[in-house]
């Protein structure tokens, strides 16, 4: 089946806008989570929904980021009032809530802030 | 809080040959679960190999083992046989064991470059 989708794949903005990223998981993944990773860095953890149980968030580098998920599946990662430390790709994964069980990513999108 | 450090940002072999990749971490826990991904120039996190720390026995994938000290908090990737689509950068996952799932805790990542 389809792997995990993230789009837009590339988006470049100016400071002090808001952009919002989108993710869609592997269908039947109930665990889905955000990571960001910044230029030549390992990747550093976000948000983490699973189910309908209260979202992970402690991750959040500042009030500015928030994400949902809607309906179980689709997740949405907000950024108000852009800084230029905010560029990083930022990743999604997915995965099935039992143990052991790896978490499949999808190809990131690529923030740019001018 | 987990951390998980490699401490070789940069590393090269001759194609056909064999290199290892070094991964330390530091935890608390006593049930956790340590990944390999690979990340090529397409971003896309792929992974390679996957270890529970309750087995004993060293993972193995084809090409690619590991060698877990779990005393020695050691977690290192042992690619045999180097061919030229493994070029990539590697990361090294912690993650905590849970039937809820959980979030990785990942390493800088080691550049490999394999080389004709």
């Amino acid at each position: 089946g389809a792997g995990v989708s993230q789009s837009p794949s590339n988006k470049v903005t100016e400071k002090g806008k808001d952009v919002e990223l989108r993710c869609d998981p592997i269908s039947g993944h109930t665990a889905l989570y955000w990571y960001r990773q910044s230029l030549g860095q390992g990747l550093e953890f976000l948000i983490y929904f699973q189910g309908n149980s209260a979202p992970d968030k402690s991750g959040l580098p500042s009030d500015r980021f928030s994400a949902e998920r809607t309906g179980g599946s689709v997740s949405t990662l907000t950024i108000q009032r852009t800084q230029q430390e905010d560029s990083a790709v930022y990743l999604c994964a997915s995965s099935l809530v039992r143990s052991n069980q790896p978490q499949h990513f999808g190809d990131g999108t690529r923030l740019s802030i001018l | 809080a987990q951390t998980v450090t490699q401490s070789q940002p940069e590393m090269s072999v001759q194609e056909a040959e064999t290199v290892t990749l070094s991964c330390t971490y530091d935890t608390s826990e006593n049930n956790y679960y340590l990944f390999w991904y690979k990340q090529p120039p397409s971003r896309q996190m792929i992974l390679v190999i996957r270890q529970e720390a309750y087995k004993q026995q060293n993972a193995t994938e084809n090409r690619f083992s590991v060698n877990f000290q779990k005393a020695a908090k050691s977690f290192s990737l042992k690619i045999s046989d180097s061919q030229l689509g493994d070029t990539a950068m590697y990361f090294c996952a912690f993650m905590k064991y849970g039937n809820a799932g959980n979030m990785l805790t990942f390493g800088g990542g080691t550049r490999l470059m394999v080389k004709p």
